[in-house]
């Protein structure tokens, strides 16, 4: 089945602790994207991959790395979380980054303390 | 940057109603989307019209675009109560063909 899968589902943490969310979609997709979502603002891009080895900055990349080793794969690294990256993240990946149709995973939702 | 403006914000209607929902848009585009968010979940693609199209039709969806209005809509037909969710229009600046999404109207299906 095509899908975007992401890991954990949930995750409450404490600032400054480390973390890892994992993307990986089995399309064989090109472009992977992160967004974060939060009540008001809507989803708000944090970075996106146009293919491996190739990243860039969204409109709130702030307190985030990511890195596109592997096709299939984009994790978002928090180095340093802090309470205001509470929030609800979703992957989405995409044939190409060209506006096309775009796959969202289920979403993570964290929370940092 | 916000680029879609979803009106109405929030939308309650009775089964078997149909629904509008409208986007309103600022720079050029190729293609604008819609897609739906059932609460807490990932967003799920429903149709894509390209700028160069006015009307598209998909099962009970239909949507239009008048780019001369920077404007779109999306009607649902014959809603179900399993159509409650919220509904995000996404645009494509063309330059790059980054999506960017709008707020989003809430919809209710009051069986």
């Amino acid at each position: 089945e095509a899908q975007v899968t992401q890991n954990p589902r949930y995750l409450i943490t404490v600032t400054g602790k480390k973390l890892t969310v994992t993307c990986s979609q089995n399309m064989n997709h090109e472009y992977m994207s992160w967004y974060r979502q939060d009540p008001g603002l809507g989803l708000r891009q944090i970075y996106y991959s146009m293919n491996v080895e190739v990243t860039d900055k969204g409109d709130v990349p702030e307190g985030y790395k990511v890195s596109r080793k592997e096709k299939r794969n984009f994790p978002l690294i928090l180095e340093s979380p802090s309470p205001n990256q509470t929030s609800l993240y979703f992957c989405a990946s995409s044939l190409s980054g060209r506006g096309g149709e775009q796959f969202f995973g289920p979403g993570t939702r964290l929370t940092v303390l | 940057s916000q680029q879609g403006e979803e009106d109405p914000q929030a939308l309650s209607i009775q089964e078997g109603e149909n629904a509008t929902m409208n986007c309103s848009y600022k720079t050029s585009i190729n293609n604008l989307q819609w897609y739906r968010q059932n609460s807490g979940r990932g967003l799920v693609h429903l149709i894509l019209i390209r700028s160069n199209e006015r009307e598209k039709h998909s099962g009970r969806l239909r949507v239009t675009l008048d780019t001369s209005k920077k404007s779109s809509s999306l009607l649902i037909t014959a809603s179900r109560a399993a159509d409650t969710a919220s509904y995000f229009c996404a645009t494509d600046e063309s330059n790059t063909g980054k999506l960017i999404f709008g707020q989003g109207t809430t919809l209710q299906v009051k069986p």
